[in-house]
């Protein structure tokens, strides 16, 4: 059971660098969310999708975008990294139609800005 | 706007005890749920334990068990027979039941688990 997968675990990149985090899910989930995870923060939403097709910002959107390929596939995309985007970054998945399900974790990327 | 608030930077516990980590919320909804993460080192986000605030049954799973205190805005989980592998950082989270997918999250707290 592969759940949520991300890629690539780790990632340095050099201000002003561009790069894309994979994120699938075999779950057949219908939501997919992407978080930033700051030392002694909470997990902050960047972008989240309600479902295939449709996406929407959530607290921290700003030079982020994405991309809900299909079902099972979002991705989140850094056009020119910033040292302020050295984060941890999670993607996850749920099914909405319960309100209390959980969500469901992918590994997590580190990604380091220099 | 809701926030969820993590008061114990960091715990600890010798193997076997029991401990207790706080959570608080502030919201003006009478309905909403209530989840605690774990993350041990490896990074993944698990899910301990989940609450519905309309339910006045504390929920429990296993050795997890939370004390819901809705009029206190209160969400503890408590942690009987500690073990070497409850050993991670422990997150608190809202989420109202007019949003699918916004949670709230509280900063977390380190639980250190003493042999």
């Amino acid at each position: 059971n592969a759940g949520v997968t991300q890629t690539p675990k780790f990632q340095v990149l050099k201000t002003g660098q561009s790069m894309t985090l994979q994120c699938a899910q075999d779950m057949n989930h219908n939501s997919m969310y992407w978080y930033r995870q700051d030392p002694g923060m909470g997990l902050r939403l960047i972008y989240y999708s309600a479902s295939e097709g449709t996406t929407d910002k959530g607290e921290v959107p700003n030079g982020y975008n994405v991309s809900r390929l299909n079902k099972r596939e979002f991705s989140l995309r850094l056009e020119s990294a910033a040292p302020s985007q050295t984060s941890v970054y999670f993607c996850a998945s749920s099914d909405p139609t319960g309100r209390n399900s959980p969500l469901h974790f992918g590994n997590g990327t580190r990604l380091t800005v220099t | 706007a809701q926030t969820v608030t993590q008061s114990q930077p960091e715990m600890s516990v010798q193997e076997a005890e029991t401990v207790t980590l706080s959570c608080t919320y502030d919201t003006s909804e009478s309905d909403y749920y209530l989840f605690w993460y774990k993350q041990p080192p490896s990074r993944q986000m698990i899910l301990v334990i989940r609450q519905e605030a309309y339910k006045q049954q504390n929920a429990t799973e296993n050795r997890f068990s939370v004390n819901f205190q809705k009029a206190a805005k209160s969400f503890s989980l408590k942690i009987s027979d500690s073990q070497l592998g409850d050993a991670a950082m422990y997150f608190c989270a809202y989420r109202s039941m007019d949003s699918n997918y916004q949670l709230i999250w509280g900063a977390g707290t380190k639980l250190i688990i003493k042999p």
